[in-house]
């Protein structure tokens, strides 16, 4: 079975630049989640969608950073102007609902660095 | 809100020696699970070991097995047999889960070296 698939796996931008980090989570899975990880602030929860839903954005840093779950397949995380302290590694997860273990399946990431 | 704590920044032990990595919680959920995730320099995060906060035994999976004390609030990982393979970082994490969503808070983390 494919895991969590994210694209690109790297991006170098300059800064004001658009950047978008796509994701494709696990089928069947019914929760998906953005964190993002620096070496200043380790993993941190940006936000997550329980069935196409929004359901805490608290972690998002600011109004450059959205995020969209249009299907239940598909996840945008869109950072617009981008800056060179939004360079870190942007991993999107996912995992069924409760009723089991909670585990959550990442993907590889995406390596984001803004000149 | 929880928090994690991992207060060992770095680790070292030598080959087939076993070793503990620390991690505190703090939540005022009744439910809860811990978990830690193995991310080696490869990037990638690797599921290894889940508590329930309502089971008894200490969890175990092969090597690694955790050692969780809740009325002290921690769930220290102990990997037994290193290998140097097991150099990498590792992050506890606690799970809430409320209202039918569950969201996952990290510990920064600590960096295992296995030496040979």
């Amino acid at each position: 079975d494919a895991g969590v698939i994210q694209s690109p796996r790297h991006e170098v931008t300059e800064m004001g630049q658009e950047v978008t980090l796509r994701c494709k989570p696990i089928s069947g899975h019914n929760s998906l989640f953005w964190y993002r990880q620096t070496m200043m602030r380790g993993l941190e929860l940006l936000i997550y969608f329980n069935n196409n839903v929004p359901i805490d954005d608290s972690g998002m840093p600011e109004d450059r950073f959205s995020a969209k779950m249009p299907n239940a397949s598909f996840s945008t995380l869109k950072i617009q102007p981008s800056e060179p302290r939004d360079s870190a590694v942007y991993f999107c997860a996912s995992s069924p609902l409760t009723g089991n273990t909670g585990e959550l399946f990442f993907g590889e990431g995406s390596r984001l660095t803004v000149l | 809100a929880q928090k994690i704590t991992q207060t060992q920044p770095g680790m070292f032990v030598q080959e087939k020696e076993a070793v503990t990595l620390d991690c505190t919680y703090d939540t005022s959920d009744q439910s809860y699970g811990l978990f830690w995730y193995k991310q080696p320099s490869s990037g990638e995060m690797i599921f290894l070991i889940y508590q329930g906060s309502y089971d008894e035994q200490n969890a175990t999976e092969g090597r690694y097995s955790l050692n969780f004390q809740k009325a002290r609030k921690s769930a220290n990982l102990v990997i037994s047999a290193s290998q140097l393979g097991d150099s990498a970082m590792y992050f506890c994490a606690i799970l809430r889960v409320q209202g039918g969503s569950e969201k996952l808070v990290f510990g920064k983390g600590t960096k295992l070296t296995v030496n040979p």
